[in-house]
Formats: structure tokens, C-alpha cells, sequence
């Protein structure tokens, strides 16, 4: 089956600074990659996607980009803001299963 | 737009106990997923329902647990008789269609049995 990792596990950054969080997948089947943002007490909230036909995407302060060769996909956040500290989960599907990666809690310090 | 609809929230219950958690999938979507969020485990799939029908269980741990979906706008899962190391965060998610389609996932059911 598919195996998802994500790094890192926390991440610390100033407010007004740019996050980064990194997933690598091992199916080469898979090709749609969602990102998911948790808060406290609540579900995961997908914040933004990829397919395997795009290399990168945007949406506002947040972009995602994909290396289908390297079988790798990031999460870009930029000019960083308290209300993005959240747990982040990566996942990679072929089909109608989401593997998660382990997930990173981001703090946004200000 | 209502998202997926999840109750209760909160769950305390003994062991040996039954406990049924309910889900409300989002209005016109064919999929429904329950998942179970650990700790030690993270976010796992139980269950994959796909107009209504039970498509892929291989992730229901044991016999103690069983899921229904007797229409498009309702799903229970049951665990009987719950145990301690049933303790956990279950969600469900419902999705438009199979494949490549983004997920939608309710506030979950944080479940404890002591």
C-alpha cells in the first residue's frame, strides 16, 4: 500500500515568515494530493490540492507544489500569520483512499 | 452550505458498554468515510461506503465493530462491546464521488471508555 512521510514533525516560525512542510509518497500509482489543516477540536479542513497533471499551485498565501519523478509534494506558506498554528496533514491517493502523512504542528510565534 | 454532521461530540461510556456514533454526509455527495485518529496511529480508514454500499472494510479492526448506511444522508458505526483501546477521535467524511475528489470531514466524535 501506499507509505506517506512528512517532515517535519514541529515547526516553529516568526510571524510574517514563510513555512515550509515537505511529504514524500511511495505509490507511483497515486496521483491526487491533498493538504489538510486540523485545529484544536475540530476535523481536518482541506485547505488546498494537486493532482498529478500540475506541478505547482496557488491559492493566496499557500501554494503546493508536486515532483512526480521524485515522488515528492510540499506545502508553501508564506508571510505566516497566529492563525495559521494547526497541525497540517499531507495525503496521497490513486483511487478513493487517502494515506495520511503523520502530520506537522506549525506555531506561528508573533 | 451544511458540512458533514457528526454526533455526539463527545462520548464517555464503561467498557463493555455499546456506543453508536451517527454521521450526516454533505447533501448530494456518493462517499462516505468513518476514520479513527490516534496518537500512536494517526488517521486510519474503517470504512468506505459508496452509494450506500460497504466498499472497502478492511480497516474495521475487529468484529466489535460494524457500520451501516441505510440511506444517503445517514451512517452509524457501532462498536459492541467497546473496550478501553477503543478511546479515539472518529470521523467521518463524505466526497462527491470515488476517485481524486477531496474529502470533507465532520468535527468528529472524541470517544472515551473507561
Amino acid at each position: 500500500g501506499e507509505n506517506v512521510e512528512q517532515h517535519p514533525s514541529t515547526l516553529s516560525v516568526q510571524e510574517g515568515d514563510s513555512a515550509v512542510i515537505k511529504c514524500t509518497y511511495s505509490d507511483s500509482a497515486s496521483n491526487y494530493f491533498p493538504w489538510y489543516k486540523q485545529e484544536l477540536g475540530k476535523g481536518p479542513q482541506l485547505i488546498i490540492d494537486i493532482r498529478s497533471n500540475v506541478g505547482e499551485k496557488k491559492d493566496q498565501r499557500i501554494a503546493v507544489t508536486l515532483n512526480k519523478t521524485a515522488k515528492h509534494f510540499s506545502l508553501h506558506i508564506t508571510e505566516t500569520q497566529p492563525e495559521d498554528s494547526a497541525v497540517y496533514f499531507c495525503a496521497a491517493s490513486g483511487g478513493y483512499k487517502l494515506s495520511f502523512g503523520a502530520g506537522t504542528t506549525v506555531t506561528v510565534r508573533a | 452550505d451544511a458540512g458533514v454532521i457528526q454526533s455526539p461530540r463527545h462520548e464517555v461510556t464503561e467498557m463493555g458498554q455499546e456506543v453508536t456514533l451517527r454521521c450526516k454526509p454533505i447533501s448530494g455527495h456518493n462517499s462516505l468515510f468513518w476514520y479513527r485518529q490516534t496518537m500512536m496511529r494517526g488517521l486510519e480508514l474503517l470504512i468506505y461506503f459508496n452509494n450506500n454500499v460497504p466498499i472497502d472494510d478492511s480497516g474495521m479492526p475487529e468484529d466489535r465493530f460494524s457500520a451501516k448506511m441505510p440511506n444517503a444522508s445517514f451512517s452509524t458505526l457501532k462498536i459492541q462491546p467497546s473496550e478501553p483501546r477503543d478511546s479515539a477521535v472518529y470521523f467521518c467524511a463524505s466526497s462527491p464521488d470515488r476517485s481524486r475528489q477531496p474529502q470533507h470531514f465532520g468535527d468528529g466524535t472524541r470517544l472515551s471508555i473507561l
